[in-house]
């Protein structure tokens, strides 16, 4: 079965960055793109961006445009999702989440709250 | 970017009863409509894709309709473990976009 698990809940001062991970198993790790959304306490889910792990290619949404950064490790089955220049405003959980047949998340992580504060 | 506004925010119903949530989009985004159920602490799990594709596994009470820019989920016999907050998602064009959310409690 499909396994996405995610890196534990982190504290960052305002400023720094944070590297969130996700280990696939369960599937084929280059078939499939990966994209992460996050949520805030009591918010709506928000799409952050999608990494083409078979090419490396990568989409971000304007909003983290310059601060964020997906990667992945073929050999490991693992994304990563670096944001950096936090503010406190991005205190969230973080999801990846794995696409179906075409780009509705089938598949999520566990999340990683990320809390900023000073 | 595409807007998705859901309604209502919040109902309660009782077992038994039929429900019905409504997703609006700013602009058509033909049926390329995903809902999801959302547990408090937990991440959400798919439930319809395409607007109208039940997601293998679940339960044949939840149905969605629509297209272009008005959708419906439809919980035809609501039951306690439907308690929960649903969203919709539209992934037609990035930025990929979620609705607000419409809380479910049970009476």
């Amino acid at each position: 079965q499909v396994q996405l698990v995610q890196s534990g809940a982190e504290v960052k001062k305002p400023g720094a960055s944070v590297k969130v991970s996700c280990k696939a198993s369960g599937y084929i790790f280059n078939n499939y793109a990966m994209h992460w959304v996050r949520q805030a306490p009591g918010q709506r889910p928000e799409w952050m961006g999608w990494i083409n792990v078979g090419n490396g290619n990568t989409k971000y949404s304007q909003k983290f445009q310059g601060r964020v950064s997906i990667t992945s490790d073929t050999s490991a089955s693992t994304v990563y999702m670096e944001l950096s220049s936090l503010r406190s405003e991005d205190t969230s959980v973080y999801y990846c989440a794995r696409i179906g047949v075409t780009t509705f998340f089938q598949h999520w992580g566990q999340g990683t709250l990320v809390t900023v504060s000073s | 970017d595409i807007q998705m506004t859901q309604s209502p925010p919040t109902l309660s119903a009782s077992v038994g009863d039929r429900v019905a949530i409504t997703c609006r989009a700013s602009q058509s985004i033909s049926t390329w409509l995903a809902w999801y159920q959302q547990k408090p602490g937990k991440a959400p799990k798919i439930l319809l894709y395409k607007a109208s594709t039940l997601e293998r596994g679940v339960p044949s009470r939840f149905s969605g309709s629509g297209s272009g820019t008005n959708f419906t989920l439809t919980i035809s016999r609501l039951q306690p473990d439907d308690s929960a907050t649903y969203y919709c998602h539209q992934y037609e064009t990035y930025p990929l976009t979620f609705g607000g959310g419409t809380k479910v409690e049970i009476k």
